[in-house]
């Protein structure tokens, strides 16, 4: 199992332009979470999705949408990028987020907007 | 704001054992108490979580207070590769109107020294 894959590991943007991040896994599971973690600071939740079709708020949703595409995939797009959006985004997922198990983390999308 | 208090940093001898304290005085019943560690900037990875009891598995050992308000995080022979910033989490679960989010810190920043 590969676990959870995030594509691209790097990208550099220029204001106002826009990008979709990636997110998949293979473990079957339910829940599947983005986070995004600026220099020195813990993770903050962006959006979350409980399970296929449904999605939710975070911590910090402003300027960010999400799809569920399938029970695998989960993307974050920035429809027009800001330089307060560099940071380095976790995709993360969990069996079942009902239960309190555990999230997998993937390892990152390092983002830099310009 | 996350509901936990941690020192910002901690040395730890290697070989030796390494306990990291963790203040949450205004947990609730239905509250768990969950730690992560992050690896140099890798994705958090899961290490231990309880509600009451301690608990102990493959990677460390969770000491909770009888009244809840703190707990202790025990790595009992630490080793270089422990080397990380560790994050303690208290999270209820997702039928709490919370969604079961976990709600990062800043943790602490474990240096395992030779």
């Amino acid at each position: 199992n590969a676990g959870v894959t995030q594509t691209p590991k790097f990208q550099v943007l220029k204001t106002g332009q826009s990008m979709t991040l990636q997110c998949a896994q293979d473990m079957n599971h339910n829940s599947m979470y983005w986070y995004r973690q600026d220099p020195g600071m813990g993770l903050r939740l962006i959006y979350y999705s409980a399970s296929e079709g449904t999605t939710d708020k975070g911590e910090v949703p402003n300027g960010y949408n999400v799809s569920r595409l399938n029970k695998r995939e989960f993307s974050l797009r920035l429809e027009s990028a800001a330089p307060s959006q560099t940071s380095v985004y976790f995709c993360a997922s969990s069996p079942d987020d009902l239960f309190l198990d555990e999230q997998y983390f993937g390892p990152g999308t390092r983002l830099t907007v310009t | 704001d996350a509901k936990t208090t941690q020192p910002p940093s901690m040395d730890c001898a290697e070989g030796r054992a390494a306990n990291l304290p963790c203040n949450h005085s205004t947990i609730s019943g239905n509250e768990y108490v969950y730690w992560y560690r992050q690896i140099h900037s890798q994705g958090p990875q899961y290490i231990i979580h309880g509600l009451k009891n301690n608990e102990t598995n493959e990677m460390a050992s969770l000491i909770i207070t009888e009244d809840r308000k703190s707990s202790t995080l025990i790595l009992p022979h630490a080793t270089l590769r422990d080397t990380a910033v560790y994050y303690c989490i208290v999270r209820v679960p997702v039928y709490y109107n919370q969604g079961g989010k976990l709600i990062f810190g800043q943790g602490t920043e474990l240096s395992v020294k030779p």
